[in-house]
């Protein structure tokens, strides 16, 4: 079946680093990969997506791009500010099923000023 | 232009009581989704519903869960005789017609229902 893994852990860095948040993937056929952010207290929003390999998926700052050759989605940002601390989720949608969503486990991400 | 639209936000029950969770998909979206986030873990699965149908419904618990989307009103998710374990945060999300121009496999996603069981 279809599944996401993201690394272990909270990260926890200051402001103005380099963030790196590890996600692979299993899917059969070609899965649309996006990245999920969750402040605290509220729902999901969309952050990015790519929806064919090498493709890269940007917004506020943040990238991923979309490597089938091992099957990765890591999503970076050049420099994290104070307002980036949230959980990210990063997920798979089969293209030609039912829009459903296969998440991982989530990193929660803590910028310290 | 408003979301997806959950409510109660927040709702407290006592063991064995029943929870009812509401959800009224993004205007011109007829496909609604159930996931459920326990504490500390990611977004799991439970049910993919269109107007009258369950059409996956692979992630609900066999007893106590149930769902409907009716053809009217909003998507309900019915816990009967809930437990302990059944305290978590609730999501709806919904998403435009499969296969439609507009449909990118995005999922657009409510604020969440909180339950809390006593």
């Amino acid at each position: 079946g279809n599944s996401v893994t993201q690394m272990e852990g909270p990260v926890t860095l200051s402001e103005e680093a380099f963030l790196t948040i590890n996600c692979t993937y299993t899917a059969t056929g070609y899965p649309s990969l996006f990245w999920y952010v969750q402040y605290p207290g509220e729902g999901l929003q969309l952050l990015l997506k790519a929806t064919k390999a090498d493709d890269k998926g940007s917004n506020k700052g943040f990238e991923a791009t979309y490597r089938k050759e091992t099957t990765s989605f890591h999503l970076e940002k050049g420099s994290v500010q104070v307002s980036d601390s949230a959980v990210y989720f990063c997920a798979l949608s089969e293209k030609d099923g039912n829009n459903r969503l296969a998440f991982g486990k989530g990193n929660q991400v803590v910028v310290i000023p | 232009n408003a979301g997806v639209m959950q409510n109660p936000r927040h709702l407290v029950r006592r063991r064995g009581q029943e929870a009812r969770l509401r959800c009224s998909p993004m205007k011109g979206h007829s496909h609604v989704y159930w996931y459920r986030q326990l504490p500390e873990e990611g977004l799991k699965f439970m049910v993919y519903l269109q107007k009258e149908n369950i059409i996956d419904e692979s992630g609900m618990p066999k007893e106590r869960f149930s769902a409907e989307f009716p053809k009217e009103g909003p998507s309900i998710l019915r816990i009967q005789q809930v437990v302990r374990g059944d305290s978590a945060a609730y999501f709806c999300a919904s998403s435009p017609r499969l296969g439609g121009l507009s449909n990118t496999g995005e999922l657009f996603f409510g604020e969440g229902s909180r339950l809390t069981v006593l």
